[in-house]
């Protein structure tokens, strides 16, 4: 069946470094990946999304790339900043009817 | 700006009781979930509503039962709660033809 793996639990960097992190993924459909970030006590939102393979795209400073070929799509930030402190789900959209999550990666970001 | 608003923010009961979560969104919505969040943080779907009709229920136990008196309401039941249902649960919706899902910031249960 379907199913998304994000490989890091907890990235801690220091303000200003880049960042990436991964996401990788198994389907039958058509791929249609997101990253979502949520912050703490607050609702996941919407960072990213893509169809479309070897496109980037960006938003609010994150960029990532879907490769069909091998099945990723990583998010990445050249200087990462404070506030950038989350909890980063990666989700693959299912049969068109929901979106299945991945584990999330806490992003911790120290001066 | 919050469209997906969810009641109560928390809820403290023992387990066996019954509980009941409301969830409501402002969008104009065809497509609602409720997801289960667990104390690893991991997000898993439970139910998906479109159009009243019920389309998705992944493995989840007999005594939730989602509720939906329209497009724009979509309530999720507990019938006798048990240690391990302690998670937050977040409710979401989607417009039918868009693929951003909207969510809620969540329930968050905690069974004694």
């Amino acid at each position: 069946g379907d199913s998304v793996t994000q490989t890091e639990g907890l990235v801690t960097l220091t303000k200003g470094l880049p960042v990436m992190l991964n996401c990788t993924y198994q389907t039958t459909y058509s791929p249609f990946l997101f990253w979502y970030v949520q912050h703490l006590n607050e609702a996941p939102k919407l960072l990213l999304k893509s169809s479309t393979d070897n496109k980037r795209t960006e938003h609010q400073g994150f960029y990532a790339t879907l490769h069909k070929s091998s099945s990723s799509f990583h998010l990445q930030k050249s200087s990462v900043q404070l506030s950038d402190s989350a909890l980063y789900f990666c989700a693959l959209r299912h049969s068109g009817t929901y979106q299945r999550f991945g584990t999330g990666t806490k992003l911790q970001v120290v001066p | 700006e919050t469209a997906v608003f969810q009641t109560p923010n928390y809820h403290v009961t023992q387990v066996g009781n019954e509980v009941s979560f409301n969830c409501k969104q402002t969008l104009g919505h065809d497509t609602m979930y409720w997801y289960k969040q667990d104390s690893k943080k991991l997000l898993k779907i439970m139910f998906s509503y479109n159009n009243k009709q019920l389309i998705v229920n992944e493995t989840v136990p007999r005594r939730f039962s989602p509720q939906s008196s329209d497009k724009a309401h979509l309530n999720l039941r507990i019938k006798s709660v048990e240690p391990e249902d302690s998670a937050v649960y977040l409710c979401a919706s989607r417009d039918r033809g868009r693929t951003e899902v909207f969510f809620g910031k969540g329930t968050r249960l905690t069974v004694v």
